[in-house]
């Protein structure tokens, strides 16, 4: 069964510009995560999507969006980029949710630098 | 506000011996308690967990121990192997939500 895959791995964007990481999920999971990982802040939740639907979202700013696909297929938008979006954004998929305890399983994540 | 804490940001023992990575958490609603591996340019990948009506679970070379009274659990590698060389996130969540609230994680390095 094939993993979590992230594309892209790497991006270089400057402020102000926007960008769209894209997570595709484990075969047959229906819930998709992301993350925001920076050095000393640890992995930031940014949201959580269900069958297309977002089910929670952390304490990030609006200029952080996200959807799902009906093949359960997900992405991330940020847009106006700002220097300190520089980051390593992960991508976690599990069967059902946290909620249900499910193990989440990461994809190798998208490094995202702003200059 | 940062309510999983690993306060020491990188830890060396040497290979055989025992490694103890800590994590404390704030929110007494979490009930349910993870530890994640993270080797460079890959994503974390599960390692072992533990539910707050258990104190201790083992796997292997991997225990983790919780105690809900002082909201602190602690993993416990034996004996420390070099490929345990990585970085190691604690995460907790509650039976209510669907977050998972991570650390800031512990790089630890075993010499061999």
């Amino acid at each position: 069964k094939a993993g979590v895959t992230q594309t892209p791995r790497y991006l270089i964007k400057t402020r102000g510009q926007q960008v769209t990481l894209s997570c595709s999920p484990i075969s047959g999971h229906r819930s998709v995560s992301w993350y925001q990982q920076t050095p000393g802040q640890g992995l930031q939740f940014l949201f959580e999507y269900f069958s297309e639907t977002q089910r929670n979202k952390g304490n990030f700013p609006g200029r952080f969006s996200g959807r799902q696909f009906s093949n359960s297929r997900s992405e991330m938008n940020v847009s106006t980029l700002e220097l300190g979006d520089s980051a390593l954004y992960l991508c976690a998929s599990s069967l059902l949710g946290g909620h249900s305890y499910n193990e989440q399983f990461f994809g190798p994540g998208t490094r995202l630098t702003v200059l | 506000d940062q309510q999983v804490k690993q306060n020491s940001p990188s830890l060396s023992v040497q290979e055989g011996r025992i490694s103890i990575l800590n994590c404390d958490y704030t929110n007494s609603m979490f009930d349910y308690f993870l530890w994640y591996k993270k080797y460079p340019a890959e994503g974390p990948t599960f390692l072992i967990s533990i539910s707050s009506i258990k104190d201790k679970n083992e796997d292997g070379r991997f225990t983790v121990f919780l105690n809900k009274s002082a909201k602190h659990l602690s993993l416990h590698i034996v004996p420390s192997q070099p490929g345990d060389s990585a970085v190691y996130f604690c995460a907790a969540t509650t039976n209510t939500g669907n977050q998972f609230y991570f650390g800031t994680g512990t790089s630890l390095t075993v010499i061999p």
